[in-house]
């Protein structure tokens, strides 16, 4: 069974920093990519990273481009997103997504880990 | 406000059938696979749809979608209350280079 355990949300200040964690159960986690999306309280999905399996290539939604970090260690099953600079408009729930094919599609995901940027 | 275009709400009666759409251009749902996830109160999102109008293992067949030209649409047949969630469509954007999701549809049914 597929499982993705989120972690590692939680306040910060404006300017701060968070890295969030994934960790993935269940399928081999190499073999494919992997995405976060995330969703502001009230409001809809919006993508924010995905890596590639081997984590050799990396994609960014502009508005995080430049301040957040995705990763993997494969070998720790594990999804990483450094998250710099945090803004208030970052503020949102956080889910670790399997991709289905290239960015296609997510077939499964996490439960969320919530991030709340305020002074 | 979000590339692809998705009604706000929607509401009908149990066992009735109702249909979602989602709009886009020719950059996204037009040369691209679209999917659709269900997403109940308090949930995480899940999985309906994928490449147009595949259904994962477990989504029961009352789950539907198609794809005409620039548009998308997810059918649902045989309303149960438990089908009362948020709706989103999505698809990749050549031109944003980015994953875009539809704004979202509740669906109530009452």
């Amino acid at each position: 069974e597929v499982q993705l355990l989120e972690s590692g949300g939680g306040l910060v200040r404006p300017g701060g920093s968070l890295r969030l964690s994934c960790a993935a159960s269940g399928f081999t986690l190499s073999s494919y990519i992997m995405s976060w999306v995330r969703q502001a309280p009230g409001k809809g999905l919006q993508w924010v990273s995905a890596i590639s399996g081997s984590g050799g290539s990396t994609y960014y939604a502009d508005s995080v481009k430049g301040r957040f970090t995705i990763s993997r260690d494969n070998s720790k099953h594990t999804l990483y997103l450094q998250m710099n600079s945090l803004r208030a408009e970052d503020t949102a729930v956080y889910y670790c997504a399997k991709v289905g094919s290239f960015l296609g599609y997510f077939d499964f995901w996490g439960q969320g880990t919530l991030v709340t940027v305020s002074s | 406000q979000s590339v692809l275009t998705q009604p706000p709400s929607l509401s009908a009666a149990p066992g009735q059938k109702v249909t979602i759409s989602c709009s886009g251009s020719s950059s996204n749902i037009g040369n691209n696979y679209v999917s659709w996830y269900q997403q109940l109160p308090g949930a995480a999102p899940k999985l309906l749809i994928y490449d147009n109008n595949k259904r994962p293992s477990g989504i029961p067949d009352r789950f539907s979608g198609s794809k005409s030209g620039t548009s998308a649409t997810l059918g649902i047949t045989g309303l149960q209350t438990g089908d009362e969630a948020d709706y989103y469509c999505g698809t990749w954007d050549n031109s944003l280079n980015a994953v875009i999701f539809g704004g979202g549809t509740k669906l109530t049914v009452l």
